[in-house]
């Protein structure tokens, strides 16, 4: 069964740092790109960045450099969302999600995605 | 990269249509047929339904239909139903491998 198996719900006080896993299976874990999207507490979506599980190669959001990474485990099948000096403007929901590809490798659709996890910051 | 503008909620009766659009620029959505459509039902995941402006992953009804023209993309839903009561999200590919994503709508079925 495909599916994606993320980590449990986070709190943390602004300047820390959070890391979110994101377990996969039931896929070859390398021949799909995992992207990384938020959700702020009534608000809308909000592409993170993506990692290509394969190669290890990434890009992020423009309003994220520099406060993100994404790194994964070929060995656990898992892939890592990691941010950095939060504030409380950080705290949503962060999902991750399966990248399927067409003939253009960056025609990107997301048909899988995790539950979800809660990061808080607050003081 | 601003988010695509979507009608911020939209309604219609069981049985009718609706129609909600995803604009953009001629960055992503003028560009690319790379535009996706997304269900959401409240503390819920969002559910893919719409893929390279016009396809439907298997599953998803025929009811859900999607068009583009210029730098809008649509999401048509017709033969509408209780259960379509939902967030509607659209997202497109915008270059330099970075996605963007609409502000989200919200379907009341009436």
């Amino acid at each position: 069964q495909e599916q994606l198996v993320q980590s449990g719900a986070e709190a943390k006080k602004p300047g820390a740092s959070v890391k979110v896993s994101c377990r996969t299976s039931g896929y070859p874990f390398s021949d799909y790109f995992v992207h990384w999207v938020r959700q702020a507490p009534g608000q809308g979506l909000q592409w993170v960045g993506l990692i290509n599980p394969g190669g290890g190669s990434r890009n992020y959001a423009h309003q994220f450099q520099g406060r993100v990474t994404l790194t994964r485990d070929t060995s656990t099948r898992t892939v890592y969302m990691e941010l950095s000096s939060l504030t409380s403007e950080d705290t949503a929901v962060y999902y991750c999600a399966r990248g399927i590809f067409g003939p253009v490798i960056y025609d990107h659709w997301f048909d899988l995605w995790g539950q979800g996890t809660l990061v808080t910051v607050s003081s | 990269q601003s988010a695509l503008t979507q009608p911020r909620s939209v309604s219609g009766s069981p049985g009718q249509s609706v129609t909600i659009s995803c604009t953009g620029t001629s960055s992503d959505v003028g560009t690319y047929n790379y535009v996706s459509w997304y269900q959401q039902h409240p503390g819920k995941a969002p559910k893919l339904i719409i893929y390279d402006v016009t396809k439907r992953p298997s599953g998803v009804p025929d009811r859900f239909s999607g068009s583009k023209s210029g730098n809008t993309a649509s999401l048509t839903i017709s033969g509408l139903q209780a259960d379509d009561e939902a967030d509607f999200y659209c997202c497109s590919f915008a270059g330099r491998y970075t996605w963007v994503f609409g502000g989200g709508t919200k379907l009341t079925v009436i």
